[in-house]
């Protein structure tokens, strides 16, 4: 079966980083996607990966590693908007996205 | 960028009425559209696909006679909850594919349906 792992809650503090990884075990692979979902509202586009490798884009960073079936959003000088759910989705063989059940974030100050 | 709208926010129904939710692709031609439900403190649940000009596929669990989905055009889809019940009440999202992209999928804002 298709299975993605992320963990469920995760805590932070104001200006530190934080990884949240995601594992997969999905039918075929045609990438890898972070969203950001507040709560209340629709998941907003963060990342793409397809490729092995670091994607940075600000203070938010993708990693990916195919072999591994393995990803992680890096979160760098957190903000207190940053409390929001992150999904893990991969996008499968038929070009479907399976989602992971997503990590809620919660920033202290 | 690629915006996709749904209407209406939220809707309070009684059981046993039908509502209908549109998701529409403001900016661009969407040949794919994706339906989610999403309960509380729960990940995104796909329950169907809809392309354009042909019937919606749906997955497994969700009934098509309950659920009804229409896509009758490059930027728009409907989703139809009929005769809804209490345990319909969720948070529908829809979401638009642009085939020329990078099989991104844009969010619409999503629907607040409460079956009262």
């Amino acid at each position: 079966g298709q299975n993605i792992d992320q963990p469920t809650e995760m805590t932070a503090t104001e200006g530190a980083i934080v990884q949240i990884n995601c594992t997969y075990q999905t039918s075929g692979f045609n990438g890898l996607f972070w969203y950001q979902q507040h709560a209340g509202e629709a998941p907003t586009f963060l990342s793409y990966n397809v490729l092995d490798g670091l994607e940075e884009k600000g203070r938010f960073s993708s990693f990916l590693s195919r072999s591994k079936g393995y990803s992680y959003l890096l979160l760098k000088e957190l903000q207190m908007k940053d409390s929001a759910s992150y999904l893990c989705a991969v996008l499968d063989s038929n070009y479907q996205l399976i989602w992971g059940a997503g990590t809620k974030l919660i920033i202290k100050p | 960028g690629a915006v996709v709208s749904q209407h209406p926010s939220r809707v309070i129904c009684k059981s046993g009425t039908s509502v209908k939710i549109e998701c529409r692709s403001l900016d661009f031609q969407a040949t794919t559209m994706f339906w989610y439900r999403q309960f509380p403190k729960q990940s995104l649940m796909l329950m169907a696909t809809s392309n354009e000009g042909s019937k919606a596929t749906y997955e497994q669990g969700v009934e098509k006679d309950k659920f009804l989905i229409n896509h009758a055009s490059l930027t728009l889809s409907t989703l139809t909850v009929t005769s809804a019940h209490p345990e319909d009440s969720s948070f529908y999202i829809c979401s638009a594919r642009q085939l020329a992209d990078s099989y991104e999928q844009y969010f619409g804002p999503g629907t607040r349906l409460t079956v009262t």
